[in-house]
């Protein structure tokens, strides 16, 4: 039963484009939200969060959007480099339900841009 | 980098054999976890601790046990080692008071330990 889901394995994009990871959740009770980047035989690089409480945060060339609603969020980046090419961890958290806020991801977008 | 560091980083046991893990950080962060990656499961938590001599269980945490006798040092033990737990295996740490709360409440990733069990 998968409560953060990432449903695009992999995503190729030009460079200059953008790139649109998407992610899905099924738990309501996920209040806080995190990207992570992961290039090969690294740890997890922390990108972008956003609160339950925004619809959108912004950081440089990132963006996250949070749909509450549709239980939806989404990371944009323009315009997407070479060094952009990486794996895209969604993950989701609860600062309820005495789980203690522990990190549920997804299984992440292989992010590919093309030179 | 959040002054994470794992030992060793990478290893090859045999099956039966026990393995132990070691994530030190240099901050003084109260919270400390370990993760589990694999193909097509992302990554998944194996045990939290949220201070010295706390520890409570992940999602995936059976055939391991941890230990924190101290802030800084976060062990994962493998009591018998089998193929399944064939892996790479992160240590993590929260910079904030409570483990999630809001922007500037960050988890930190180690670069990881790669253990192959055969």
């Amino acid at each position: 039963d998968q409560q953060v889901k990432q449903n695009s394995p992999s995503l190729s994009v030009q460079e200059g484009r953008i790139s649109i990871l998407n992610c899905d959740y099924t738990n309501s009770m996920f209040d806080y939200f995190l990207w992570y980047k992961k290039y090969p035989a690294e740890g997890p690089t922390f990108l972008i969060s956003i609160s339950s409480i925004k619809d959108k945060n912004e950081d440089g060339r990132f963006t996250v959007f949070l749909n509450k609603s549709a239980k939806h969020l989404s990371l944009h980046i323009v315009p997407s480099q070479p060094g952009d090419s990486a794996v895209y961890f969604c993950a989701a958290t609860s600062n309820y339900g005495g789980s203690q806020g522990n990190l549920i991801f997804g299984k992440g977008t292989k992010l590919s841009v093309k030179p | 980098d959040a002054g994470i560091t794992q030992s060793p980083r990478h290893k090859v046991t045999e099956t039966g054999t026990p393995v132990t893990l070691r994530c030190h950080q240099t901050e003084n962060h109260r919270y400390m976890y370990w993760y589990r990656q694999d193909p097509g499961h992302g990554l998944r938590l194996i045990h939290y601790s949220y201070g010295v001599k706390d520890t409570d269980k992940g999602e995936v945490s059976d055939g391991y046990s941890v230990s924190r006798s101290k802030t800084e040092d976060f062990l994962l033990t493998l009591e018998s080692a089998t193929s399944s737990q064939t892996s790479v295996y992160f240590c993590a740490i929260s910079t904030g008071i409570r483990p999630y709360s809001s922007s500037g409440n960050t988890i930190y990733f180690g670069e990881g330990s790669w253990l192959t069990v055969v």
